[in-house]
């Protein structure tokens, strides 16, 4: 039982070229989540997916698109990188999406935009 | 105005000591509350929710304050394994939570 995984790791891009990040859980939990996470500020929601077949955007959705392939998987498409998306990208997922439940995340990717 | 602030610290306590800190939030109509924790470099993991009755688990006690829109963390009998940043974290609606940026706590030896 992995969890969630993201990969890759670590990334580095040119301004303008595109990247998709991926990530999968495991646990057969129905709604995911793609946040970033940059110095000084907290976890902010870039889209969200409540369950398969539906996506929806957060707070900071601009320059960025996700699909939602299936219940596992959840991915993240930088269509024309920008140094202002350098961040590290976390992946979650929780049961139902419920305002009470423990999101769970994976181990992030760390993304520089040159 | 942050939906959610957080002293970000750092405090520095020695092994067995008690550390408190707070956060506030700014949207009276949020439900849910949290403590994730953060390790260096790695991914936030749930800590303990937040009852309104507040709670503990083990040497850790959350508390929340409705009227001052704040809620806390207290961490008694300081570990080094305690040395992380604790991320207070909100739901006002299904599916989005709002987070701190985090308190770094280091306990040394």
């Amino acid at each position: 039982n992995a969890g969630v995984t993201q990969t890759p790791k670590f990334q580095v891009l040119k301004t303008g070229q595109s990247m998709t990040l991926q990530c999968a859980q495991d646990m057969n939990h129905n709604s995911m989540y793609w946040y970033r996470q940059d110095p000084g500020m907290g976890l902010r929601l870039i889209y969200y997916s409540a369950s398969e077949g539906t996506t929806d955007k957060g707070e900071v959705p601009n320059g960025y698109n996700v699909s939602r392939l299936n219940k596992r998987e959840f991915s993240l498409r930088l269509e024309s990188a920008a140094p202002s998306q350098t961040s590290v990208y976390f992946c979650a997922s929780s049961e139902t999406g419920e305002r009470t439940d423990t999101q769970y995340f994976g181990p992030g990717t760390r993304l520089t935009v040159l | 105005r942050k939906e959610v602030e957080q002293d970000p610290g750092p405090f520095n306590v020695p092994e067995g000591a008690t550390v408190a800190f707070n956060c506030t939030y700014s949207n009276s109509a949020s439900q849910s509350f949290f403590w994730y924790r953060q390790d260096c470099r790695k991914e936030p993991k749930l800590l303990m929710s937040v009852y309104s009755s507040g709670n503990e688990d083990g040497r850790f006690t959350a508390q929340l304050n409705r009227a001052s829109q704040y809620i806390s963390l207290l961490i008694r009998d300081s570990k080094l394994s305690d040395s992380a940043t604790y991320l207070c974290v909100v739901a006002r609606d299904d599916y989005k939570l709002s987070f701190g940026a985090g308190t770094t706590v280091t306990v040394r030896a």
